[in-house]
């Protein structure tokens, strides 16, 4: 089955950096779209980043465009999310999503990231 | 960016009852080439992730009951849940992918009269 596990959450500083993983099994990766999408605490859900099934394309939301880089490694079945220059506003529960047909049809539990000092 | 809008933003149903949440977009996310409407409807339960119940505005996903069900075109579209169970009891959130950014609803709170 689908599979989603991400990782890498955590507490840091303002102004400093993170990579989040996302490790996908249960499907041929390679062949989807894949996509970050953060939810702050108990707020709504925001998209932050897309890429295309081989990376050729990506794509950002305004507010972590320049800070943040979304990649991904198809020979390990990984998606990747750099965020640099994190921010107290970016502090939110962060999950990968699966695209297929266009729509986002598996999500990944999420991890956390805190960003306090 | 496409702004949606969800309405309400909570409501309270009893059980066996209809839900009916509301969502409208700024911009028709109506794909002329395709006829099809770039929009889908997520359920989350406290601490899950969302969960995918209908996309192209109205196709239920495999597995999700067909209490669940979705309308509209172009900038207005309605999500049913025709009889309400305990289960149900979950954030509702629209979503267009029409274009990038994606963008959600602000939600819509589904709680047990």
């Amino acid at each position: 089955q689908v599979q989603l596990v991400v990782s890498g959450g955590g507490v840091v500083q303002p102004g400093r950096s993170l990579r989040l993983s996302c490790a996908a099994s249960g499907f041929t990766f390679s062949n989807h779209g894949m996509h970050w999408v953060r939810q702050a605490p108990v707020k709504g859900l925001e998209w932050v980043a897309a890429i295309w099934f081989d990376g050729s394309n990506k794509y950002y939301a305004d507010s972590v465009k320049g800070r943040f880089t979304i990649s991904r490694d198809n020979s390990k079945n990984a998606l990747y999310l750099q965020m640099n220059s994190l921010r107290v506003e970016d502090t939110a529960v962060y999950y990968c999503a699966r695209e297929s047909g266009n729509v986002n049809d598996y999500w990944g539990q999420g991890t956390l990231v805190t960003v306090s000092s | 960016d496409i702004v949606m809008t969800q309405s309400p933003d909570s409501l309270a149903v009893s059980l066996g009852e209809r839900a009916t949440i509301n969502c409208k977009s700024s911009q028709s996310v109506l794909y002329s080439s395709d006829s099809k409407d770039y929009l889908a409807w997520y359920q989350q339960k406290p601490g899950q992730p969302p969960k995918l119940l209908i996309y192209w505005a109205s196709t239920r996903e495999s597995g999700v009951p067909d209490r669940f069900s979705g309308s509209g075109s172009g900038t207005d579209f309605t999500l049913t849940i025709s009889s309400l169970q305990a289960e149900d009891v979950a954030v509702y959130y629209c979503q267009q992918y029409y274009n990038t950014p994606r963008t959600f609803g602000q939600g819509t709170k589904v709680e047990i009269k």
